[in-house]
């Protein structure tokens, strides 16, 4: 069973708006959050991440928002650019071995 | 070049073969790992390794067999390949450390199809 969902397949969004990606977990022992991008034909890169003990985390034009009591997560890009066009995975991990669990990926499509 | 590369990036074969995907790293991390993605169903850990002489199975290692012949090179084999192997395969690193550390890079993959 999955412990990582990402219940939106794909996700449309207007050039200059905010694009909102929603992960959701069961794990609550998972301490750490990642998100990765992946463009076609590439391995997916790291984005960005957040501590079970931050409830924010921001680095330039995305922000990562941890809701532990919902067991939430959520990646806003804001303002969205085309070569955001992509494939997003939400990503989990629990110390001390610190093995990844993935959800199924939202892909982004930015329309100029 | 890149950091982690993975051969070959594209294979077809057929039923009943041996195949084996190789990976290779030059971040001089101890870690690396073993994933096929399908769509749907986003990453799914095979195997991973903690260093040379640590082997561990993941979420989905039935049909797989691994090899980490040095801190660089990890391998992937499929003794009898089948159609439903037929998957995208990302070889991973980490350093291991924890917190931000525990970033892992992937390599480019290898889609592999089984006729």
């Amino acid at each position: 069973d999955q412990q990582v969902k990402q219940n939106s397949p794909s996700l449309s969004v207007q050039e200059g708006r905010i694009s909102i990606l929603n992960c959701d977990y069961t794990n609550s022992m998972f301490d750490y959050f990642l998100w990765y991008k992946k463009y076609p034909a590439e391995g997916p890169t790291f984005l960005i991440s957040i501590s079970s003990i931050k409830d924010k985390n921001e680095d330039g034009r995305f922000t990562v928002f941890l809701n532990k009591s919902a067991k939430h997560l959520s990646l806003h890009i804001v303002p969205s650019q085309p070569g955001d066009s992509a494939v997003y995975f939400c990503a989990a991990s629990e110390s001390p071995d610190y093995k990844l669990s993935f959800g199924a990926g939202t892909t982004v499509t930015v329309r100029a | 070049d890149a950091d982690v590369t993975q051969t070959p990036r594209n294979r077809i074969t057929k039923t009943g073969k041996r195949i084996m995907l190789e990976c290779s790293q030059t971040k001089g991390h101890d870690r690396m790992y073993w994933y096929r993605q399908d769509p749907g169903l986003g990453l799914q850990l095979i195997y991973y390794s903690f260093d040379v002489k640590d082997i561990n199975k993941g979420e989905i290692s039935d049909g797989y067999s691994v090899s980490r012949q040095a801190q660089a090179k990890f391998s992937l084999s499929l003794e009898s390949a089948i159609p439903n192997q037929t998957a995208l395969y990302f070889c991973a690193t980490s350093s291991g450390r924890g917190g931000v550390y525990n970033e892992q890079f992937f390599g480019p993959g290898t889609r592999l199809t089984v006729l």
